[in-house]
């Protein structure tokens, strides 16, 4: 089992529409969640961290689940410039490295 | 202040040929790391060091593959001999325990490809 599974899409989706997207981590002793996200042939870009209590950044929601071990991202009144892979990223335990999911990847259409 | 440097770019080689990538992190910054990308397994980090020195290089595919960190301002990574499955984009990304550990910066990427 992979330690953060995401659904790879592609999600395609009108402007202005709002889409979520989920993701699972496996390891429950990871600390801290965020979400990056990647331009078409360009580097990953941190998007938001991911609090427990929620947070939300604009147009864009973060949710975490300790519980369930799941944490979302919700976009909005979705822009073209939205269009990217997102990527679920999670630290798992004590280890300062990060651990990132194969991503989602979003389309949104005129 | 500019970001994470990588080069080249893109490089094309044979397979046996050795292969090395440069990375110069964020001024400042006290954690490197290297990451590989491809469309099978995503980003996987192969290697991180703080202040220069290797943490964890578990993530190193086979003995081929070796790190380096002279210095604060430079790393690279070299494949030795190189192979097809090689073929990935090389991610550098430096992050700095007072900005954030986990705020990772990420430089343009090596796009290699073995033939």
């Amino acid at each position: 089992r992979k330690e953060v599974e995401q659904d790879p899409g592609p999600f395609n989706v009108p402007e202005g529409a709002t889409v979520a997207f989920n993701c699972t981590y496996s390891n429950s002793a990871s600390q801290s969640f965020f979400w990056y996200r990647q331009d078409c042939r360009k580097e990953p870009k941190l998007l938001m961290s991911v609090y427990s209590s929620g947070n939300e950044d604009g147009r864009f929601t973060a949710q975490l689940n300790r519980a369930s071990q799941y944490i979302s991202l919700l976009i909005r009144d979705s822009k073209l410039s939205d269009s990217a892979t997102y990527l679920c990223v999670v630290t798992p335990g004590s280890a300062r490295q990060l651990t990132f999911g194969s991503g989602t990847q979003l389309t949104v259409l005129p | 202040d500019a970001g994470v440097i990588q080069s080249p770019r893109h490089e094309v080689t044979e397979m046996g040929q050795e292969v090395t990538l440069r990375c110069k992190p964020i001024s400042g910054h006290d954690y490197l790391f290297w990451y590989r990308q491809t469309m099978m397994r995503g980003l996987e980090l192969l290697i991180y060091f703080n202040n220069n020195v290797p943490i964890d290089d578990s993530g190193m595919p086979e003995d081929r593959f070796s790190a380096k960190m002279p210095n604060a301002s430079f790393s690279t990574l070299k494949i030795q001999p190189s192979e097809p499955r090689d073929s990935a984009v090389y991610f550098c990304a430096s992050s700095s325990r007072d900005r954030g550990l986990y705020e990772q910066y990420f430089g343009p990427g090596t796009r290699l490809t073995v033939t």
